[in-house]
């Protein structure tokens, strides 16, 4: 299986911060990556698919990037509301898999 | 809008078999569009994807639950389920049903809020 480690697991930052998440792939998956945010209580919700495209009705403060083994998610000028925890996701090899999550904070 | 709800019991015993069910509202589960997946997250292992179905009734499976798992398609129109025998207290988590665009590769856009599933005597 492949191995998906986010780092870092909890992130502290100020409201209108830009705060970057990190995803590793144990293996090249090129841009086969989505990324999901999950509020307390809710089911995840997919923000970013094929590494950096939008889902639709997700704000452009969300953005992706990176390929093969290595990508980011970037939120910027954070808000409140982004309070949750995020997942990375590889689909490019079954079994599909996730990395362990990144907890976002409010300071 | 579509929308997915997780129904079955909440609390297993261990060796017995997991049951659950998935109904799709406001869209057909009759659709080659979609795959129709659970996954399952406890605080120990993150998420897990379980495996999918598709509307012709081919399945997928993650290896590691290969063997003690299987997901049909409903007797009602819009329902798909999901069965996992043998379990222990491993399987204790809460289980989400999904949907999966077969355009887009991995994208789970509709998530049911899921149910939680005790594996205890």
């Amino acid at each position: 299986d492949i191995q998906m480690t986010q780092s870092p697991s909890t992130l502290s930052a100020s409201v209108g911060d830009r705060v970057t998440i990190t995803c590793r792939a144990s293996q090249s998956i090129s841009t086969w990556l989505a990324w999901y945010q999950q509020k307390p209580g809710n089911a995840p919700k997919v923000l970013i698919y094929r590494a950096s495209s939008l889902e639709s009705g997700v704000p452009s403060r969300f953005s992706g990037s990176g390929s093969g083994t290595e990508f980011t998610l970037t939120i910027s000028n954070l808000q409140p509301d982004d309070v949750a925890t995020y997942y990375c996701h590889q689909c490019s090899n079954y079994p599909w898999t996730f990395g362990q999550g990144t907890k976002v904070e409010i300071k | 809008q579509v929308q997915l709800q997780e129904s079955g019991p909440r609390l297993v015993k261990p060796s017995q078999t997991l049951s659950l069910t998935c109904t799709v509202s406001n869209g057909s589960i009759n659709s080659g569009d979609y795959y129709w997946t659970w996954i399952r997250q406890n605080p120990g292992k993150g998420l897990e994807w379980i495996g999918y179905i598709y509307y012709s009734g081919s399945t997928y499976y993650n290896p590691s639950l290969k063997s003690r798992v299987a997901i049909s398609l409903g007797t009602s129109k819009n329902q798909f389920s999901l069965n996992l025998s043998s379990v222990t207290a491993a399987d204790t988590a809460v289980y989400h049903c999904a949907r999966e665009l077969v355009r887009i590769t991995g994208m789970m856009d509709v998530w049911g809020k899921g149910t939680t599933v005790t594996v205890s005597s």
